[in-house]
């Protein structure tokens, strides 16, 4: 099963941008426990969200995660220059078993 | 402030086997509800996760490299390790350590800065 995502999106400053996270086989529920992570070249990824909706520490508001029809997403309410990133979800298959979604390239412009 | 440091050899040649180490500082590894785990990626992709182990040894793979792979954890060093065997090119990536709850590779609250690896004749 593959996981995925949009390749690439942009945004205005001050815009709200959705991404989303599917699967090529089947619907994405909250079974799937979503977490999503933004990373910047050079760095190590860091947690936005994890068990779909729940925001980890330390992260702004402006983040959001739910279920969309089939998919897992990630919302941007707000975009700020600083979230031009990459943005990665990961779905938990069963099994003790995790697929990372392909990633994708957001443009604040 | 835990914090994950990844260590091991820049370069592999093909065919051989490539180990690394995560040492981690300012907590126990043993710590309960937590898995330590190995992700990669490859220059210029995504993301992928490799596998996971929690203190007790119980380890867990991405099946599609489960058959090349070894997560083990050595409690009195506060480390876990990686290996790899019978690498080629396409295992060449920057590697992260990371810590998680029980589903892998979600909630990492914890990442190391990474290392890369080369495989290269």
């Amino acid at each position: 099963t593959v996981v995925t995502q949009e390749a690439s999106f942009s945004v205005s400053p001050g815009g709200t941008i959705t991404i989303t996270c599917g699967l090529s086989s089947g619907s994405v529920t909250t079974t799937n426990y979503a977490s999503w992570y933004r990373q910047t070249p050079g760095q190590p990824p860091r947690t936005l969200i994890y068990t779909t909706t729940v925001r980890a520490s330390g992260v702004p508001a402006r983040f959001s995660g739910s279920i969309l029809g089939d998919k897992a997403a990630l919302t941007i309410t707000g975009a700020q220059a600083e979230d031009e990133s990459d943005y990665y979800c990961v779905l938990y298959m069963g099994e003790d078993i995790s697929v990372f979604g392909g990633g994708t390239k957001l443009t604040v412009l | 402030q835990l914090q994950l440091q990844e260590s091991g050899p820049g370069l592999v040649k093909p065919s051989e086997t490539l180990s690394l180490t995560c040492s981690v500082s300012g907590d126990s590894i043993k710590r309960n509800n937590f898995y330590w785990g190995w992700v990669r990626q490859p220059p210029g992709k995504g993301l992928e996760w490799l596998g996971s182990v929690y203190y007790s040894g119980s380890a867990h793979f991405n099946p599609a490299l489960k058959s090349r792979l070894t997560v083990s954890i050595d409690t009195s060093r506060n480390q876990f390790s990686l290996r790899m065997t019978s690498v080629t090119a396409a295992d060449t990536a920057v590697y992260y350590c990371a810590r998680h709850r029980v589903i892998p590779a979600a909630n990492v609250d914890y990442w190391g800065r990474g290392t890369r690896v080369y495989v290269s004749s």
